[in-house]
């Protein structure tokens, strides 16, 4: 069965601290990996889709990567504003649109 | 202009009412998705409908039946709500290729008391 495992479980950082999360996944065959954020009492927003091993994505301080098993989040000099959960989710290709989340890595960033 | 709205925001009931919840899209999308949060923040996969067609249909009690009028929108009813069903519901659209990105709605916190 599809896994996904998301660590740390939370992270609290300053300011202008750089940091990582990770994102382990267990798929059949993978057609893609999502990182969605979520703020408190809101939907999921779409951030990345990476679609293959080598492939790198960037918005503002984030940037995510991909290997065979396993994607980063990489969040340079955050802010306040940062702060979120952060959900990763695979698609397999024998699926038909279904994403399996993992459980969120809920990120505080303070000034 | 909101791409996947939700209605309510918010319900609250008692056990064994029944209750429904509606979701529209304006993207354009094909399929939708109904997720459940649980009280831990995972998100879960319960149904999908491509172009008013079922597609997925995950363990989920009977209880929960999805419809789709249109391909704009995809409702869910709940009968004989219990306790454990409690949990925020999304609702989301993509379109159907492989890999395009869901687009998820405000969501609804149903509490059953």
């Amino acid at each position: 069965e599809d896994q996904v495992t998301q660590s740390p479980e939370a992270l609290r950082l300053q300011e202008g601290e750089s940091s990582s999360l990770n994102c382990s996944y267990t798929v059949s065959g993978l057609r893609g990996l999502f990182w969605y954020r979520q703020d408190p009492g809101k939907g999921p927003e779409f951030l990345f889709t990476l679609y293959s091993a080598g492939e790198e994505k960037e918005k503002e301080r984030l940037k995510a990567t991909l290997t065979k098993k396993e994607s980063f989040l990489h969040i340079t000099a955050p802010k306040p504003e940062d702060s979120a959960t952060y959900l990763c989710a695979v698609r397999a290709t024998d699926s038909w649109g279904k994403l399996q989340f993992g459980a969120g890595t809920q990120v505080v960033v303070t000034p | 202009d909101t791409a996947v709205s939700q209605t309510p925001k918010y319900l609250v009931t008692q056990m064994g009412n029944d209750k429904s919840i509606k979701c529209e899209q304006n993207l354009g999308h094909d399929t939708m998705y109904w997720y459940k949060q649980d009280s831990k923040k995972f998100l879960k996969i319960m149904f999908s409908y491509n172009n008013k067609e079922l597609i997925i249909n995950e363990t989920v009690p009977n209880r929960f039946s999805p419809k789709s009028p249109d391909k704009a929108h995809l409702n869910l009813h709940i009968n004989s709500l219990e306790l454990g069903d409690s949990a925020v519901y999304f609702c989301a659209s993509s379109q159907p290729t492989q890999g395009s990105e869901q687009y998820f709605g405000p969501g609804t916190r149903l509490t059953v008391t």
